[in-house]
């Protein structure tokens, strides 16, 4: 199930399992967003990106879902595998028509995949 | 795909002292970089935003003289913390992209300081 900590969301997850994390976006004038891991004393890792004339990606065993109306970001990982524990952020980044391409981090959540 | 470094991994400095931090692209030309700090458990934050050449565009709240970043070539950018302080113990990663108009960054692996 999902809890929400002091400061990170955790989900767990049983392997095999779908694992779903969400994620709530501030700036309605964001029109790209990404999905980034981060495993335990390392870098955020790009996994997988959606404009936001898109409401839908999919990539390898992950679909990103955007709902604008809401302002909601999703990240669906199919099957999910141990090595797949990690911290999730989402970010949001404005381009053209005077945004800065600098992507804005979500709080983060931390998926735990039980064996 | 475009790689980017860090150096030191790690590194434990004494209160007071100062300490570099390497942040090399390895295979492109890093028009800007990005340096972050992140706390356990918590998200990045933006610290300061460099272009080649330029001066670094720091974030509120973040001390440019404590913090001295340098970006002198398209491929290396350094971030000095002086006169550190065990609050300065963070998580620092660095993030390098080509031109000022691309979506797409890179980061780098982190450096972990410990300021004893």
């Amino acid at each position: 199930g999902e809890s929400v900590g002091l400061h990170l969301p955790t989900l767990s997850v049983q392997e095999g399992d779908n694992s779903i994390i969400n994620c709530a976006y501030s700036n309605s004038a964001s029109d790209y967003f990404i999905w980034y891991k981060q495993e335990s004393g390392k870098g955020p890792q790009f996994i997988i990106d959606i404009r936001s004339n898109m409401d839908k990606r999919q990539g390898q065993r992950v679909t990103v879902l955007l709902n604008k109306t809401v302002k909601h970001l999703s990240l669906q990982i199919a099957a999910t595998q141990p090595g797949d524990s990690a911290v999730y952020f989402c970010a949001e980044t404005r381009g053209p028509s005077g945004g800065s391409y600098i992507p804005t981090f979500g709080r983060g959540t931390s998926l735990i995949v039980h064996p | 795909g475009a790689v980017v470094s860090q150096h030191p991994s790690w590194v434990i400095c004494k209160s007071g002292t100062s300490v570099k931090i390497e942040c090399r692209s390895l295979d492109f030309q890093a028009t800007t970089m990005f340096w972050y700090r992140q706390f356990p458990k918590q998200s990045l934050m933006l610290m300061a935003t460099s272009n080649e050449g330029s001066k670094a565009t720091y974030e509120q709240g973040v001390e440019k003289d404590k913090f001295l970043i340098n970006h002198a070539s398209l491929t290396l950018s350094t971030l000095t913390v002086t006169s550190a302080h065990p609050e300065d113990s963070s998580f620092y990663i660095c993030s390098a992209r080509e031109g000022t108009s691309s979506y797409e960054q890179y980061f780098g692996p982190g450096t972990r300081l410990t300021v004893t």
